[in-house]
């Protein structure tokens, strides 16, 4: 039973152009929610998170939106840079006392020159 | 620089030969973390550390334990590995401050276990 779920394996995009990254989730008590960017041959490196007293959390190119009705949250890069190319996970949580990340499956990105 | 290092990154094994996979960290946190990855999948939390209380998740087999003797050290000894416990095993720190665990995850690279 997946509770954070990632839906497109794959996305491709222009370099200069949007990314958006989606992610859902099921777990109402999820309030903490964090993407993660994977390069080949190295573990998972924290990229931006956003609670969920926020809709709205933006740090230089990267911007995560949280629709907490829609149990929906996105990353967004603008400008996409070929060095964006790579793995990107979505994980949820709740900040309850012995709460741990879920995981979604993560999504390749790939910025073309 | 503090960094998380696993050890061996690339391991291979033979059905039933227990093998163990090292992590250290040089961050000083109070939390270390193992996860499970196969190819497509999310990562899977086995267990994790604070400090030396040890937490099992309740899907986490039998076949998979874990030692912590310091703060820098985290091992996964898998007892008899079978063909379905191939993939990246990923370990993890961090903070912890307060009790909290949705502080920010530091990952090592990855050990890749192959079972022949």
């Amino acid at each position: 039973d997946q509770q954070v779920k990632q839906n497109s394996p794959s996305l491709s995009v222009q370099e200069g152009r949007i990314s958006i990254l989606n992610c859902d989730y099921t777990n109402s008590m999820f309030d903490y929610f964090l993407w993660y960017k994977k390069y080949p041959a190295e573990g998972p490196t924290f990229l931006i998170s956003i609670s969920s007293i926020k809709d709205k959390n933006e740090d230089g190119r990267f911007t995560v939106f949280l629709n907490k009705s829609a149990k929906h949250l996105s990353l967004h890069i603008v400008p996409s840079q070929p060095g964006d190319s790579a793995v990107y996970f979505c994980a949820a949580s709740d900040t309850g006392a012995n709460s741990k990340l879920t995981f979604g499956k993560g999504i390749t990105l790939s910025v073309r020159p | 620089d503090a960094m998380v290092i696993q050890n061996p990154r690339y391991q291979v094994t033979q059905f039933g030969k227990p093998v163990t996979l090292s992590c250290s960290q040089t961050l000083n946190h109070n939390v270390m973390y193992w996860y499970q990855q196969k190819s497509s999948q999310a990562p899977k939390l086995l267990f994790h550390y604070y400090d030396k209380d040890f937490n099992n998740e309740a899907d986490t087999p039998d076949n998979f334990q874990s030692r912590r003797p310091n703060t820098s050290f985290c091992f996964l000894d898998i007892r008899s590995p079978g063909l379905g416990d191939a993939a990246m095993y990923l370990c993890a720190t961090s903070r912890g401050a307060g009790g909290a665990l949705t502080d920010t995850q530091y990952f090592g690279p990855g050990t890749r276990l192959t079972v022949l």
